[in-house]
């Protein structure tokens, strides 16, 4: 099944404590995306990443790195987690083009205390 | 930044009826794409539309574009309390394909 796989669906943690959220997808997608959803503010986006060794800045990059060694996997590491950072979290992945939407694993629910 | 405002922001109906929501965008785009969301869950894509387009179906959808309003509209069907969810609209707006999303609709179809 063509899916994005997003581990773990929940996790929390303590303030300073580093942290990764795997993300894979089985579609060889060139693009993929992280994304982070607060009440009122919507989807926002971490960081995106064209294809493997090419990763770029979203709208709220701090406080987050990304890396995309290998084209199925785009972990977003957490190295000093804060309060503010606690909330839902997608990848996304998409071939490149203008045709195609995104496909969105299930979302990884952080709280950071 | 955001770019697509859904409207309204919540919508009830009863199973049957039509849901129609409306999403206003900002700056040009390459094209307009709408997705679902059930609660806490991940966003399902739903349909795109090209900026060059002006109507796509798709099943019980039916989403137009407008680009010199910068509007869009989203039309459900004979509704089903299966659809009830958040409906997101999301324009492809540059060159890096990033999405921006709006805030959504809260669709509620009632049984």
């Amino acid at each position: 099944e063509a899916q994005v796989t997003q581990n773990p669906r929940y996790l929390i943690t303590v303030t300073g404590k580093k942290l990764t959220v795997t993300c894979s997808q089985n579609m060889n997608h060139e693009y993929m995306s992280w994304y982070r959803q607060d009440p009122g503010l919507g989807l926002r986006q971490i960081y995106y990443s064209m294809n493997v060794e090419v990763t770029d800045k979203g709208d709220v990059p701090e406080g987050y790195k990304v890396s995309r060694k290998e084209k199925r996997n785009f972990p977003l590491i957490l190295e000093s987690p804060s309060p503010n950072q606690t909330s839902l979290y997608f990848c996304a992945s998409s071939p490149l083009g203008r045709s195609y939407g995104y496909t969105f694993g299930s979302g990884t629910r952080l709280t950071v205390v | 930044s955001q770019q697509g405002e859904e409207d309204p922001q919540a919508l009830s109906i009863q199973e049957g009826e039509n849901a129609t929501m409306n999403c206003s965008y900002k700056t040009s785009i390459n094209n307009l794409q709408w997705y679902r969301q059930n609660s806490g869950r991940g966003l399902v894509h739903l349909i795109l539309i090209r900026s060059n387009e002006r109507e796509k179906h798709s099943g019980r959808l039916r989403v137009t574009l407008d680009t010199s309003k910068k509007s869009s509209s989203l039309l459900i069907t004979a509704s089903r309390a299966a659809d009830t969810a958040s409906y997101f609209c999301a324009t492809d707006q540059g060159s890096n394909y990033k999405l921006t999303f709006g805030k959504g609709t809260l669709l509620t179809v009632n049984p």
